[in-house]
């Protein structure tokens, strides 16, 4: 079946802009998580859903991040006034309930701020 | 905070040659969970480790949780071309429960033909 479904695949914006960016997890998986990912990094958690709602948003580094999901299926991953440090490839994973599973990814939005 | 560390950070070995990669983390972990990923790919979930010494296989791939659940491995015998990536071990964040993963920072496998 299809996996897990990210666009865009590549985003450059200037310096200030807002992005979204949306992921598209395995059908019926109720569990969906935001990571971003920095070169010679391991994925650094953001955010996971349960659902509709937020879970767990301890890993978004101001407020200028915020996701939704409002539906308990697609989710956008929203950034404010991006600043260049936030460049990185932003990943999206779901799994079929959540804890102790293992976490399907999708491609991943490479986010360039100019 | 919570934090889990692999080494080596790189490893170029010969087509044919054993390769190892260490995961250790500051904390016990519930459960140890390893993703490999191609260069330009996303992780891909390979394999779950719960129980205290426990040790599984697939195929060429040996992977061992320790005793004391706060360190693994991942061993390759007779590497491939095809075995070339990023390795990263993951362990939850401890108390939570969230499925809310820490990764390590991945050994980078080259494999030279």
């Amino acid at each position: 079946g299809a996996g897990v479904s990210q666009t865009p695949s590549n985003k450059v914006t200037e310096k200030g802009k807002y992005v979204e960016l949306r992921c598209d997890p395995i059908s019926g998986h109720t569990a969906l998580y935001w990571y971003r990912q920095s070169l010679g990094q391991g994925p650094e958690f953001l955010i996971y859903f349960q659902g509709t709602g937020a879970a767990d948003d301890s890993g978004l580094p101001n407020d200028r991040f915020f996701a939704v999901r409002p539906e308990g299926s697609v989710s956008t991953l929203k950034i404010q006034r991006t600043e260049r440090g936030d460049s990185a490839v932003y990943l999206c994973a779901s799994s079929p309930t959540g804890v102790n599973q293992p976490q399907h990814f999708g491609d991943g939005t490479r986010l360039s701020i100019l | 905070g919570q934090q889990v560390m692999q080494i080596p950070q790189y490893q170029h070995v010969q087509e044919g040659e054993d390769f190892t990669t260490y995961c250790n983390s500051s904390t016990t972990l519930s459960n140890i969970q390893w993703y490999k990923q191609r260069p330009g790919g996303h992780p891909v979930f390979l394999i779950q480790l719960v129980k205290s010494g426990e040790v599984k296989k697939q195929k060429r791939l040996t992977f061992q949780f320790g005793e004391a659940k706060k360190n693994s491995s991942l061993h390759i015998t007779a590497t491939q071309t095809t075995d070339v990536g990023t390795y990263f071990c993951a362990g939850p964040k401890r108390s939570s429960n969230t499925g809310k993963l820490i990764f390590g920072q991945g050994t980078t496998l080259q494999v030279k033909p």
